[in-house]
């Protein structure tokens, strides 16, 4: 049961803007940073958004990602068909046993 | 650029053991903290454990500890992920993947589908 709950679906038209949500608690994003990996149907997860904001190398600008207190967020502005996916977030939790936790996931639909 | 190659699909009977590997190039394996990951079919991402660099061992998630053993043979560059008391409940994706303690998840491997099944 993951501790870091996000809703299960989104979805927009392409050109649109689309927001995830990632709620957690003081124990997990509120201590520590949030990470977002997207996932195509069919292959491995890939590190979308690291450290809360930041983009690794390749990853259009499209893709953002912000945190406060204990929730985080994922937008995606200028939504392409190609952005259909699983989105998950993740952040290492420091309550009695340390565990790098996962998101509920989203899933992205493009109209 | 890290590459990390997977070992084949398994199909194992209930209370057996699998044992998963990860082959690592580009890198050394002493040089990245090594995680493993799974997703049953239709579910979400699920951290079992991995390398903590703070901490300089190997930790698991409390759901598998006493079942899962995470090993590198570093002559070989290649870790392993065994785990142990099969159930079909762990019928799964398994996924190791490497990257900063902060972020692990940079790489990720293709995956390894592990069938329990009597």
């Amino acid at each position: 049961q993951s501790v870091l709950t996000q809703p299960p679906s989104a979805s927009g038209t392409p050109g649109q803007r689309v927001t995830i949500s990632c709620s957690g608690s003081s124990s997990n994003i509120g201590s520590n940073t949030v990470n977002w990996y997207q996932q195509l149907p069919g292959t491995a997860p890939k590190l979308l958004i690291y450290s809360n904001n930041q983009r690794p190398s390749g990853v259009p600008d499209r893709f953002s990602g912000s945190k406060s207190g204990t929730s985080a967020s994922l937008a995606i502005s200028g939504l392409q068909s190609e952005d259909e996916a699983d989105y998950y977030c993740a952040a290492w939790d420091d309550s009695l046993n340390v565990n790098y936790v996962f998101g509920t996931g989203t899933k992205v639909t493009v109209l | 650029q890290v590459q990390l190659v997977q070992s084949g699909a398994e199909v194992k009977k209930p209370g057996a053991s699998v044992k998963v590997s990860c082959k690592v190039s580009g890198y050394t394996l002493t040089e990245l903290s090594m995680h493993w990951v799974r997703q049953a079919p239709g579910k979400g991402l699920e951290w079992m454990g991995g390398f903590d660099p703070e901490d300089g061992e190997t930790i698991y998630a409390q759901k598998f500890q006493g079942r899962v053993t995470m090993t590198e043979d570093t002559s070989t560059d290649t870790a392993y992920m065994e785990l142990s008391s099969l159930r079909s409940e762990d019928t799964a994706v398994y996924y190791c993947a490497t990257g900063p303690r902060e972020y692990p998840g940079s790489y990720w491997g293709q995956g390894t589908l592990v069938t329990v099944s009597s």
